[in-house]
């Protein structure tokens, strides 16, 4: 069955530290994929997204993705985190023919002043 | 800020009681998805429409349904509420019917069912 890990549930960091959040997904095929922020009492807002190419992906706020195949893995970074960061990522795969993302059960990140 | 429109925003129900969510997808969009967020979990997959036909489904009862209109915006409905129906559910909406696409959430319904 397809399935999406997210290796954190929690990530607990200051203000300017590094940030690398883990995405694997069950098995290959074509895939698309995707992370989304959610900010407290907000909607989905996607992050960044991979389809094809470049397998490193820049996406807002300074946020970035590396798609690994072989891995089956897309880690989500960014050098330096901001207290407005604080919000919870999930990280989603569409398989190619399918209707349906497949989210991962989310990571919650605290960024402290 | 979110071109897709979801109401109402917070809805409380009791069990065994029925409820329609109401979407207004993105400007340009033909494909409307619902998803559900229990606390603590990542959104999952309820179905899709396209074209006012459901074109894939999770899994999820036959008590969920859906509709899809000319001008592109959806209902999901649920019948007999259960007490784990209460959730965050979300639509979101794209161009195109498959995973091959971006998709514009929602802000969301949250549905209380006690």
């Amino acid at each position: 069955a397809q399935s999406v890990s997210q290796h954190n549930h929690h990530v607990i960091l200051s203000e300017a530290a590094s940030l690398e959040l883990g995405c694997n997904y069950s098995y290959g095929g074509t895939v698309n994929l995707f992370w989304y922020v959610q900010y407290p009492g907000q909607h989905l807002q996607l992050l960044l997204k991979y389809f094809s190419g470049d397998p490193l992906v820049k996406g807002i706020k300074g946020f970035e993705a590396e798609f690994i195949k072989s891995k089956f893995s897309f880690n989500l970074r960014k050098p330096s985190v901001q207290w407005s960061d604080t919000a919870e990522y999930f990280c989603a795969v569409g398989w190619s023919g399918y209707s349906t993302l497949t989210f991962g059960k989310g990571t919650m990140l605290l960024v402290s002043p | 800020e979110t071109g897709v429109t979801q109401s109402p925003t917070h809805l409380i129900k009791t069990r065994g009681q029925q409820v329609t969510l109401r979407c207004s997808s993105q400007s340009g969009h033909n494909t409307v998805s619902w998803y559900q967020q229990a606390l603590g979990q990542g959104p999952q997959f309820i179905f899709q429409y396209y074209r006012e036909e459901e074109n894939g489904r999770g899994n999820f009862p036959p008590r969920f349904s859906g509709l899809q209109f000319p001008n592109y915006s959806s209902e999901l409905n649920v019948n007999a509420l259960e007490l784990d129906d209460s959730a965050l559910y979300l639509c979101a909406s794209s161009h195109g019917q498959g995973a091959d696409y971006g998709y514009t959430f929602g802000s969301g319904t949250r549905l209380t069912v006690v």
